[in-house]
């Protein structure tokens, strides 16, 4: 059964300060891993997208690596700002939909 | 701006009422997904359908729960009866083409608080 692992479960960093959140999975036979951004309150906004295929994928600020045989994968956000705090969700697809890790808890302070 | 529509966004209701939320995937996908979020456990999929047709319900507790797409453009999820731990965040989620690829798209959540 798929484990999906975040560490740290919260984080709080001074604005401007490049940060990395970890995720981890337990099987690697996977076919995409999704990083999804959750205000309180709301529902999930999905942010990058790798296939099993693809090292990398970025989008602005945002870049996001997966090392499949691993089980793992960062998401990179440079010069943090207040307005990127929220958590941050991690997902993996494999032969069942997706299965979530707990997420990380992102506080930017100015 | 195509999204996916969940209806109630708040419900607050007493053990032993039926409950009903309700999703509009995005026009056009083919899959939908229920999901609940809880602070203990995150979010576990409860179900999910491809092309209206029930492929998993395993994560939801049958006794009283109960999930259906009468057509293309709605999905359902009843609770009956609800009971004090089924208060949680509900989302549905839909995709379009093969999952196994696709990106997903969430809805707002359906909160419910059962007193």
């Amino acid at each position: 059964k798929q484990e999906v692992t975040q560490i740290p479960a919260a984080l709080s960093v001074p604005e401007g300060e490049n940060l990395v959140l970890n995720c981890s999975f337990t099987d690697s036979a996977i076919y995409n891993l999704q990083w999804f951004r959750q205000d309180p309150g709301k529902g999930l906004t999905s942010l990058l997208l790798i296939q099993s295929s693809q090292r990398e994928q970025t989008s602005g600020r945002l870049n996001a690596s997966l090392d499949k045989s691993s089980g793992r994968s960062t998401l990179y956000i440079a010069a943090s700002q207040p307005g990127d705090s929220a958590t941050y969700l991690c997902a993996v697809k494999g032969n069942t939909p997706l299965v979530f890790g707990k997420g990380t808890r992102l506080s930017v302070i100015a | 701006d195509a999204r996916v529509t969940q209806t109630p966004r708040h419900k607050v209701t007493e053990m032993g009422q039926e409950v009903t939320m309700r999703c509009q995937p995005i026009l056009g996908h083919n899959t939908v997904f229920w999901y609940r979020q809880t602070m203990m456990q995150g979010l576990e999929l409860l179900a999910y359908f491809r092309n209206r047709a029930p492929l998993d319900d395993s994560g939801m507790p049958k006794d009283r729960f109960s999930a259906e797409m009468p057509d293309a453009t709605l999905a359902t999820l009843k609770i009956q009866p609800s009971e004090p731990r089924d208060s949680a965040v509900y989302f549905c989620a839909s995709g379009s083409g093969r999952t196994d690829t696709g990106e997903l798209f969430f809805g707002e959540g359906s909160r419910l608080t059962v007193l």
